[in-house]
């Protein structure tokens, strides 16, 4: 089993719609969550940081369900600038070493 | 402008050679790191340094070495052992939690 899972994707999904998109890990003992989101060819750039209570910045919400082990990212009124792969990150033993999913690609069209 | 720089963007090497990318940083911050990326994949962890002169081997380190003179600086080289290097390579620091990555390297082996 991964240490980090996510669905590939793509989910293709109109202009103005929901999006959400899980992520499991394995590691019980992790403690720092994130979503990254990564362009074509470019480098990863944090989203944001996940957090026990769930947190909101503008159209995203980001979840944390440490009984089942998974993080979750909705995205509300999508916008053709959305479209992006969506990577889970998790913490190791430490928050020297990162384990990140192979991304979920996002399609978000007119 | 604070950042981290990579270079090349793009190299292309032939089956056999060692080459060196370069990662610099003016953020001031202590730990760097080197990843690769594969297609369909997530990033792994290569090689991390938390201080000047300390390393430590991450996930796939072997065929690959790293040094640390200077806090600023990170050097990757991909030695000939690397059986499989074609790749993207991603150099990272980390503030707060949050991993900022530079542009990134694309090799290519010929």
């Amino acid at each position: 089993r991964k240490e980090v899972e996510q669905d590939p994707g793509p989910f293709n999904v109109p202009e103005g719609a929901t999006v959400a998109f899980n992520c499991t890990y394995s590691n019980s003992a992790s403690q720092s969550f994130f979503w990254y989101r990564q362009d074509c060819r470019k480098e990863p750039k944090l989203l944001m940081s996940v957090y026990s209570s769930g947190n909101e910045d503008g159209r995203f919400t980001a979840q944390l369900n440490r009984a089942s082990q998974y993080i979750s990212l909705l995205i509300r009124d999508s916008k053709l600038s959305d479209s992006a792969t969506y990577l889970c990150v998790v913490n190791r033993d430490s928050n020297y070493q990162l384990i990140w999913g192979a991304g979920t690609k996002l399609i978000i069209k007119p | 402008d604070g950042g981290i720089t990579q270079s090349p963007k793009y190299l292309f090497r032939k089956e056999g050679q060692n080459v060196t990318l370069s990662c610099e940083q003016n953020l001031n911050h202590d730990a760097m790191y080197w990843y690769r990326q594969d297609p369909g994949q997530g990033l792994r962890l290569i090689y991390y340094s938390q201080i000047v002169n300390d390393f430590q081997k991450g996930d796939i380190a072997e065929g690959y070495s790293v040094s640390r003179e200077k806090k600023e600086s990170f050097p990757l080289t991909v030695t000939s052992a690397q059986k499989n290097p074609t790749a993207f390579y991603l150099c990272a620091s980390t503030y707060a939690d949050t991993q900022y990555f530079g542009p990134g390297t694309r090799l290519t082996v010929l």
